[in-house]
């Protein structure tokens, strides 16, 4: 079965530092970018991070600079560190496959996140 | 930036209604990369049609979506009890590199 496990949610003050872990299982990680998502309390999806399949990294402005995307393929694991973090952080933070569907002989393909996990929360208050 | 506005932020329809979800680009999006996504409470979202008009696995065919360059809809044919929830709309590939929308809540009316 194709799955995505979060961990390392907790609270934490601001100015601290939190880890969360992404376990997947049932598919080869190595071949797939992957992303945080999170979620703010009756609020909609912000995109956190990616990572692609050779390392590279992406984050929007608002969490450029304080969080890293990290992947070990070897454990089938994807980390995002958290840095800073403010009390606009607070949210729960998804991890999730980015796939690409190649047309045959198109010369392009389709991309869309297409497995997700359940999430953990990351609270962030004094 | 591409900000991707969707319409209307909440829409009161019975069971067995046609519902028509808007998402609307700051500019041209690659149809391509546009991806829509039902989200239950307490459930993380789930990919309903990609490349605009491209239904997931499993979807069932009420969901059909359409559009092209800043203007995409997601139309549900009947409303099924189960279908009451929240929509997104996603794009990928342009800076940010991906961008959500800020949802339409499908409640019963």
């Amino acid at each position: 079965e194709v799955q995505l496990v979060e961990s390392g949610g907790g609270l934490v003050q601001p100015g601290g530092s939190l880890r969360l872990s992404c376990a997947a299982s049932g598919f080869t990680f190595s071949s797939y970018e992957m992303h945080w998502v999170r979620q703010a309390t009756g609020k909609g999806l912000e995109w956190v991070s990616a990572i692609g399949t050779a390392g590279d990294t992406y984050y929007p402005g608002s969490v450029k600079g304080r969080f890293t995307i990290s992947r070990e393929n070897a454990k089938n694991s994807l980390y995002l560190q958290m840095n800073s973090l403010r009390a606009e952080d607070t949210a729960v933070y998804y991890c999730a496959r980015g796939d690409r569907l190649v047309v045959p002989g198109g010369g392009y393909y389709y991309y869309y996140m297409d497995v997700w996990g359940r999430g953990t929360t990351v609270t962030v208050s004094s | 930036e591409i900000v991707l506005t969707q319409s209307p932020g909440t829409l009161s329809l019975s069971p067995g209604e046609r519902a028509t979800l808007s998402c609307r680009a700051s500019q041209s999006v690659s149809s391509r990369y546009l991806a829509w996504y039902q989200q239950k409470p307490g459930q993380a979202p789930r990919l309903l049609i990609y490349g605009a008009s491209s239904r997931a696995t499993g979807i069932p065919d009420r969901f059909s979506g359409s559009g092209s360059g800043t203007d995409f809809t997601l139309t549900i044919s009947r409303l099924e009890p189960e279908d009451f929830a929240v929509y997104y709309c996603q794009q990928y590939g342009s800076s940010p590199l991906l961008t959500f929308g800020g949802g339409t809540k499908v409640e019963i009316k």
